[in-house]
């Protein structure tokens, strides 16, 4: 089945440390891949997304992305994450002329100040 | 500009009532998608309408769960004899979706509403 994985569950880091978290995706044709985050309490919200052209994106907040093909995979990275990072964070994938979102089961991360 | 609303934010019900979900998009957004939080399960989508074209129920679960898109703009989604599993946080999102650029398939979501069966 189509789907879209998130390797890390809950990811647990100290300030400045670097980040980096995994999401592949099954689907083997056009994609627009999309990361969301959301903070405590607050509703989704669009970190960053690619549709084609370069394949590192860049968001908010300072987070990037590289979309790399051959892998299927589109991980989210900051270099150093600050406590005000701590939120869920889900990537998902709009599949060719597909109206929807697949989206992964999510990583919490919390960052220790 | 208003984002996407939803109402009611919280909602307890019985097991076997029916409940019915608001969302309001974004003013303009042509594309209004419906999806569900459970904890531990991710985001799971359940309906999209686009314009005027007839809407991809795919990921509704079962036939207790309706939805229907008035004027082009609000929305309702329906939940007939609510069972326990029902509960979840159930979100809406809206997108201009307006030409083939994918830029416009951009989804916005609201704060979502959190059902409770009891």
């Amino acid at each position: 089945a189509q789907s879209v994985s998130q390797h890390n569950h809950h990811v647990i880091l100290s300030e400045a440390a670097s980040l980096e978290l995994g999401c592949n995706y099954s689907y083997g044709g056009t994609v627009n891949l999309f990361w969301y985050v959301q903070y405590p309490g607050q509703h989704l919200q669009l970190l960053l997304k690619y549709f084609s052209g370069d394949p590192l994106v860049k968001g908010i907040k300072g987070f990037e992305a590289e979309f790399i093909k051959s892998k299927f995979s589109f991980n989210l990275r900051k270099p150093s994450v600050q406590w005000s990072d701590t939120a869920e964070y889900f990537c998902a994938v709009k599949r060719g002329s597909q109206g929807n979102l697949i989206f992964g089961k999510g990583t919490k991360l919390s960052v220790k100040p | 500009g208003a984002g996407v609303s939803q109402s009611p934010s919280n909602k307890v019900t019985e097991k076997g009532k029916d409940v019915e979900l608001r969302c309001d998009p974004i003013s303009g957004h042509t594309a209004l998608y419906w999806y569900r939080q459970s904890l531990g399960q991710g985001l799971e989508f359940l309906i999209y309408f686009q314009g005027n074209s007839a809407p991809d129920k795919s990921g509704l679960p079962s036939d207790r769960f309706s939805a229907e898109r008035t004027g082009g703009s609000v929305s309702t989604l329906t939940i007939q004899r609510t069972q326990q599993e029902d509960s979840a946080v159930y979100l809406c999102a809206s997108s201009l979706a307006r030409s083939g650029l994918a830029e416009h398939y951009e989804q916005y979501f609201g704060p979502g509403t959190r059902l409770t069966v009891t």
